[in-house]
């Protein structure tokens, strides 16, 4: 079955510790998004990648950081300079660059920072 | 500046009954992508219907459909016999053309009333 993949579904981080979130997709989607929820709020896009080895700042990058070194993958490092890690977190792909299509969801992790 | 408003925080309706949800946007690009998500209590992001702003029917996908109205910016989703499964948060999403970014309203949450 195709899909994405994230791990883990819950995280404990204490303050000042790094963390990274874990995104997999054998979708053979191109364009892979983080996006950031927080209670009872929308979406809002943290880094998003359109091709291996690059990838663009989205709305709220500050204190988060983002690797694309393979197709598959889009990990996500939350960095202690992020001053309210706790939150949601969303990661997303799209098949090719149009418009028109749709970004896939995976089921999201949830961080706690304690 | 791309902006999607939805004004309704929450939303109660009887089983069976159907059900809309209404989007408002904000653009001035001639071309663009909106799209509906829902949010089930589990967190994941379920797409479940997509109107291109060049599109002149109102798509629809099984119970869902969008009432379209390019001239007002309004793009309001239609859920007809609603089931208790419905019961959901659901988010509105715009891209313009050549944009990556996904622009999400702030959400609607929606309880089916047995």
């Amino acid at each position: 079955d195709g899909g994405i993949t994230q791990s883990p579904k819950y995280l404990f981080r204490k303050e000042g510790q790094n963390v990274t979130l874990s995104c997999e997709q054998n979708l053979n989607h191109d364009a892979m998004y983080w996006y950031r929820q927080d209670p009872g709020q929308g979406l809002r896009l943290i880094y998003y990648s359109q091709i291996v080895n690059d990838f663009q700042k989205g709305d709220i990058a500050e204190g988060y950081s983002v690797s694309r070194e393979k197709k598959e993958s889009f990990p996500l490092t939350v960095t202690s300079a992020q001053k309210n890690p706790t939150a949601f977190y969303l990661c997303a792909s799209k098949f090719g660059i149009g418009t028109y299509n749709e970004q896939f969801f995976g089921p999201g992790t949830r961080l706690t920072v304690l | 500046a791309q902006k999607i408003t939805q004004t309704q925080p929450g939303m109660f309706v009887q089983e069976k009954e159907a059900v809309t949800l209404d989007c408002t946007y904000d653009t001035s690009d001639q071309s663009y992508g909106l799209f509906w998500y829902k949010q089930p209590s589990s967190g994941e992001m379920i797409f479940l219907i997509y109107q291109g702003s060049y599109d002149e029917q109102n798509a629809t996908e099984g119970r869902y459909s969008l009432n379209f109205q390019k001239a007002r910016k309004s793009t309001n989703l239609v859920i007809s016999a609603s089931q208790l499964g419905d019961s959901a948060m659901y988010f509105c999403a715009m891209r313009e053309e050549g944009a990556q970014k996904l622009v999400f309203g702030q959400g609607t949450r929606l309880t089916i009333n047995p």
